[in-house]
């Protein structure tokens, strides 16, 4: 079993829905989440960096952080179709540098 | 201007044979990453540097070999490259303080015949 689950997708929405994107992990002493997205043949680029539990929005933008169910979700309000990319979770232990990634959901926001 | 640049591109190249891909950044960053994306995009970290010091070395074959010549540079030597090594390989930086946020460059997209 992977540290870091995620639903592979595709997931396809259309334009203006909302979108929710979600990660489980085992390692409790995961305490930075973070939220990547990758565009077709690009670099991961982040989006979002969280400490311990909470929300955080940025724009359309909201990343949310249970760590007592080891569960996060990022949500993307009003979908655009330049939103269609590859989104990766990705976690670090206090004092570390190692990031573990999730598998990535493919997202494609519709016309 | 490109904050973490890799070359080559694209590299096609013979099972057997010898490769090296480079990585610069122009972040003044202490931190590098190498990190390999598998062909179903699960991303996982190889290697990583600070300050020239090699920190994380995750269970890859000693076939893969880092070199640091300064911190800002970071490149990557396969020996007797495999089938299964093709991948897109990524190199990051970070400022290297725990916990720091790392950016990626473009990718090096690896295909061994």
């Amino acid at each position: 079993q992977k540290e870091v689950e995620q639903d592979p997708g595709p997931l396809s929405v259309p334009e203006g829905a909302i979108v929710s994107l979600n990660c489980t992990y085992s390692n409790s002493a995961f305490q930075y989440f973070m939220w990547y997205r990758q565009y077709s043949r690009k670099g991961p680029e982040l989006l979002m960096y969280t400490y311990s539990s909470g929300n955080k929005e940025d724009g359309r933008f909201t990343a949310q952080v249970d760590k007592s169910s080891k569960y996060i979700s990022l949500f993307i309000r009003d979908s655009q179709p330049s939103d269609s990319a590859t989104y990766l979770c990705a976690m670090m232990k206090g004092g570390g540098n190692k990031l573990t990634f999730g598998t990535g959901t493919q997202l494609k926001v519709e016309l | 201007d490109t904050a973490v640049s890799q070359t080559p591109k694209y590299l096609v190249t013979q099972m057997g044979n010898d490769k090296s891909i480079k990585c610069e950044q122009n972040l003044g960053h202490d931190t590098m990453y190498w990190y390999k994306q598998d062909s179903k995009k699960f991303l996982k970290i190889m290697f990583s540097y600070n300050n020239k010091e090699l920190i994380i070395n995750e269970t890859v074959p000693n076939r893969f070999s880092p070199k640091s010549p300064d911190k800002a540079h970071l490149n990557l030597h396969i020996n007797s490259l495999e089938l299964g090594d093709s991948a897109v390989y990524f190199c990051a930086s970070s400022s290297g303080g725990a916990s720091e946020t790392q950016y990626f460059g473009p990718g090096t997209r690896l295909l061994v015949l």
